[in-house]
């Protein structure tokens, strides 16, 4: 059964500055990794994929994947109040038709 | 767009007692999923369902039973709440061509007394 872990547990940022949050999986066969950002209330909230070796930008957004280290990080440039949220890595196994594997989060806070 | 509504938001029920939770979608998406968030630990396959009248267990399916009656509801069961559990209950879905993004509704928060 695939596992995801997520580090660090939480994160204290000041606005402006770039926010680094890393997810490790277990099985280098995995297919896509999502990011999802959920609010205190809310339900997850999908942000940014990626399938292939390498990176991938969207807006302020990074996510970087290294599958030979079963590595996958996400960078927030410019982090703003708003972004404060809980961070969830989600990973589709190879062969788990409709499964993802959740991670336990990161927190974020982004002080003014 | 579309919306996923989960009712109620919050359910207070007894020890032993048989709760249902109810979800619905506007999406027309064919499949439908309940997850489980404790704090702390991710997300928990409990459900999910491809179709109407369609019903795949998750990781965490013992205690609960699923109904998938029309393709736009999802409805859980806690067929024997124990006490003192806490946890959120997320209602999802995703479109029959990718399957790869999920759309959230706000949870439902359930305490056992």
């Amino acid at each position: 059964q695939e596992k995801v872990q997520q580090s660090p547990e939480s994160l204290i940022v000041p606005e402006g500055a770039m926010s680094s949050l890393n997810c490790t999986f277990s099985n280098s066969a995995s297919q896509s990794i999502w990011w999802y950002q959920q609010h205190p209330g809310k339900g997850p909230e999908a942000l940014i994929s990626i399938f292939s070796n390498g990176n991938k930008k969207e807006g302020r957004l990074t996510v970087y994947l290294n599958r030979a280290s079963l590595h996958v990080s996400l960078h927030i440039r410019d982090s703003q109040p708003s972004d404060s949220a809980v961070y969830l890595c989600a990973v589709r196994a190879s062969g788990s038709f409709n499964k993802l594997t959740f991670g336990a989060g990161t927190r974020l806070a982004v002080c003014p | 767009g579309g919306i996923i509504t989960q009712t109620p938001k919050f359910l207070i029920g007894q020890e032993g007692q048989k709760l249902t939770l109810k979800c619905q979608q506007n999406f027309n998406h064919d499949t439908m999923y309940w997850y489980r968030q404790d704090s702390g630990k991710g997300l928990r396959l409990i459900y999910y369902s491809i179709t109407e009248n369609d019903l795949q267990k998750g990781d965490l399916s013992e205690g609960y039973d699923a109904s998938r009656e029309k393709k736009s509801s999802f409805s859980l069961t806690v067929t024997s709440a124990q006490k003192n559990e806490m946890a959120v209950f997320l209602c999802a879905s995703t479109d029959s061509i990718s399957n790869e993004r999920l759309f959230f509704g706000h949870g439902t928060k359930l305490s056992v007394l």
